[in-house]
């Protein structure tokens, strides 16, 4: 069957550090892949959407420059969090998928501010 | 944007009872999802929904696509069906997900 993965399930970082996070996709070709983030107390919201091949499509108010992501090939994504502070906190879930299929997503990866 | 409107808010049941979560969207959708998602923050994938309904176990998913609407049906509930229910939906045209904001079910024995 479709599973992703994501490394690490939780973590802490100190203010002003940086924190990459992996996503790893298995049984299927992940074309495509999005990083949302929920902050606490809200529902996700859609960082970026990255298509093998073609440019990472950025959401309103998240950038590259804040949170770089790489897509090498059609089974793994990581995405680093530069520069933490306490608003970067919360769960970053990662959505993989081919074409127009259905998303499959991952368990998550919860980052800790300090 | 993309909108996905969900209620009730939250839900307070007796155990036995069925639930049923509604969930609005703002834009045509290809497909509606309704995911639960556990206390650690994970989500549980319960269905996908192009239009139509669609089954499985007490779970019933039923979309209206030319309404832009949804609902989630739980018969006979369980105190372990208590959380938090998110539905997602995938506009046409666009593989970007919305998530509502979630409905917080709660189950009394």
């Amino acid at each position: 069957g479709a599973l992703v993965y994501q490394y690490p399930r939780r973590t802490i970082c100190k203010s002003g550090t940086s924190m990459r996070m992996e996503c790893q996709a298995v049984g299927f070709q992940a074309t495509s892949v999005a990083w949302y983030r929920q902050s606490p107390q809200k529902t996700f919201e859609l960082i970026a959407l990255s298509t093998v091949n073609s440019a990472i499509k950025y959401e309103q108010n998240f950038t590259q420059e804040k949170f770089p992501i790489s897509h090498p090939n059609l089974s793994f994504s990581s995405m680093t969090v530069l520069n933490a502070y306490l608003e970067d906190r919360g769960l970053y879930l990662c959505g993989a998928w081919t074409g127009g299929a259905e998303q499959f997503f991952g368990p998550g990866t919860r980052l800790t501010v300090l | 944007g993309q909108q996905v409107q969900q209620s009730p808010a939250s839900l307070v049941l007796q155990e036995g009872e069925n639930a049923e979560l509604q969930c609005n969207f703002s834009s045509t959708a290809t497909r509606l999802q309704w995911f639960y998602q556990r206390p650690g923050g994970s989500l549980v994938s319960l269905l996908s929904n192009p239009s139509g309904t669609k089954h499985t176990g007490r779970l019933t998913s039923t979309t209206v696509t030319k309404e832009r609407r949804g609902s989630l049906h739980i018969s006979s509930s369980q105190i372990t069906d208590s959380g938090t229910y998110l539905c997602a939906m995938e506009a046409y045209g666009n593989e970007k997900i919305t998530f509502g904001a979630g409905t917080k079910l709660t189950i009394k024995p």
